[in-house]
């Protein structure tokens, strides 16, 4: 079974306002990531929050974790069209050890409609 | 720009037949994955490179899929004999050990085995 799940499965905003995607894991993890993917197109690295880390920025998107919910949380403010893509968490469970090998949730499906 | 390349991107084949995939990770990286993505599955782990030596390939079929990584610059899955629930996408992403465990991942090859 997945790691991270993500929900809501799919969200449909319009142009300009905020989206927020969610992620739960189950097992204690040293970090978690989020990752894009562009239709017909392979995933791309977002941004990453360690696991002593609660809140993180980078432009238009911030990222929080709460390790003892086990849930992350993504936001994307003033969203754009070209925002458009599925959203993935994936993380390096502790139990990975020397490993550290990520663990894929299965997507949340942003359409941001102009 | 460094990125990860695949090839071939399209694979149309007949079932029964062997299907050949290559990766040319970023150089410099020391890390390489396989996945797998289906509408159904989501995204699943194949196979686990580092240094070239093998660390998990625990979620390839072992029967018909075999990864190999002949040198630092050329990974291939290699499918014999494919079937049609193969079809699928399969991605190679490429990162270096120990450091985030970030990912960059390639275009995909899209595999239809009819």
């Amino acid at each position: 079974s997945q790691q991270g799940e993500e929900d809501p499965q799919a969200l449909s905003i319009q142009e300009g306002e905020n989206a927020t995607m969610n992620c739960s894991y189950k097992t204690s993890i040293n970090n978690l990531q989020w990752y894009r993917q562009n239709s017909g197109r392979g995933l791309v690295h977002l941004i990453l929050i360690r696991s002593n880390e609660r809140e993180k920025h980078s432009g238009r998107l911030r990222v929080t974790l709460d390790t003892s919910k086990k849930s992350s949380s993504l936001l994307i403010t003033a969203s754009r069209a070209a925002d458009t893509a599925s959203y993935f968490c994936a993380t390096v469970p502790i139990s990975s050890g020397s490993a550290r090998q990520l663990t894929f949730g299965s997507g949340t499906q942003l359409t941001v409609l102009p | 720009d460094a990125r990860v390349t695949q090839t071939p991107r399209h694979k149309v084949t007949e079932m029964g037949q062997e299907v050949t995939m290559r990766c040319q990770p970023i150089l410099g990286h020391n890390t390489v994955f396989w996945y797998r993505q289906t509408m159904m599955q989501g995204l699943e782990l194949l196979a686990y490179f580092r240094n070239r030596a093998p660390l998990d390939d625990s979620g390839m079929p072992k029967d018909r899929f075999s990864a190999e990584m002949p040198d630092a610059t050329l990974a291939t899955l290699k499918i014999q004999p494919s079937e049609p629930r193969d079809s699928a996408v399969y991605f190679c992403a490429s990162g270096v050990s120990g450091v985030r465990e970030t990912q960059y991942f390639g275009p995909g090859t899209r595999l239809l085995v009819l």
